[in-house]
């Protein structure tokens, strides 16, 4: 099952909002991920975090692997329509890779 | 183009058949990853293979196994299929088995009626 606790599992918000999402574990991780994936496709990765307090820029993505490395986040600044989907995090050590359960983002025009 | 390569994109069979859902991960990577994504569902970890090696094992029932191949492509089989094996089923592979990106394939999309 999932290892990772993703918050919040969905989110309805207005065009031009931004948008905060969070994942943790009681595990380290040595490296971070977000992915998103919409409907029927595979997920694709947005943003990768290497290293304790990084902070990483995607455009209107931003995310921080977090000091204890045991959390990250996801900012999305200034939502827009096709910001919709489900975005994944996913911690990764060693040989193993483990997913949250996934944020369902809607975006009201 | 994630540069993964699953296939078939979509397969449809009864209950009680075996299927072979297979996998060409990208050019260099060498750890293969399988998951199951049923309807509105997060990814459930299956399996993974590091260079021809099972590396980890998560909630992959009995009746299903995989391989992955000299030449690095995986196959995962699911046998006795039952209607709730109904899912789309991603590999996604990574250089290494973890500290490094993975990318996703397109998924196959098994349908058991």
């Amino acid at each position: 099952g999932q290892q990772l606790n993703q918050s919040p599992q969905s989110m309805f918000i207005q065009e031009g909002e931004d948008v905060s999402m969070n994942c943790t574990s009681s595990s380290i991780f040595n490296t971070w991920l977000w992915y998103k994936q919409d409907p029927g496709e595979g997920p694709v990765l947005l943003i990768a975090l290497y290293k304790a307090g990084e902070l990483t820029s995607n455009g209107r993505l931003t995310a921080q692997f977090g000091i204890t490395r045991k959390d990250s986040f996801l900012n999305i600044s200034a939502s827009i329509p096709s910001d919709v989907g489900i975005y994944f995090c996913a911690g990764a050590r060693f040989n193993d890779m483990r997913f949250g359960a996934g944020t369902r983002l809607t975006v009201k025009p | 183009d994630s540069g993964v390569t699953q296939t078939p994109k979509h397969l449809i069979t009864a209950t009680g058949q075996r299927v072979t859902l297979r996998c060409s991960p990208r050019s260099g990577d060498l750890s293969v990853y399988w998951y199951q994504q049923s309807l509105d569902q997060g990814l459930q970890f299956l399996i993974q293979y590091y260079n021809g090696e099972e590396r980890a094992k998560g909630n992959i029932l009995e009746r299903f196994s995989a391989q992955q191949f000299p030449d690095l492509h995986s196959e995962l089989n699911l046998s006795s299929l039952e209607l709730g094996d109904s899912a789309l089923y991603f590999c996604a592979s990574s250089y290494q088995g973890g500290n490094t990106e993975a990318f996703f394939g397109q998924g196959t999309r098994l349908t058991v009626v």
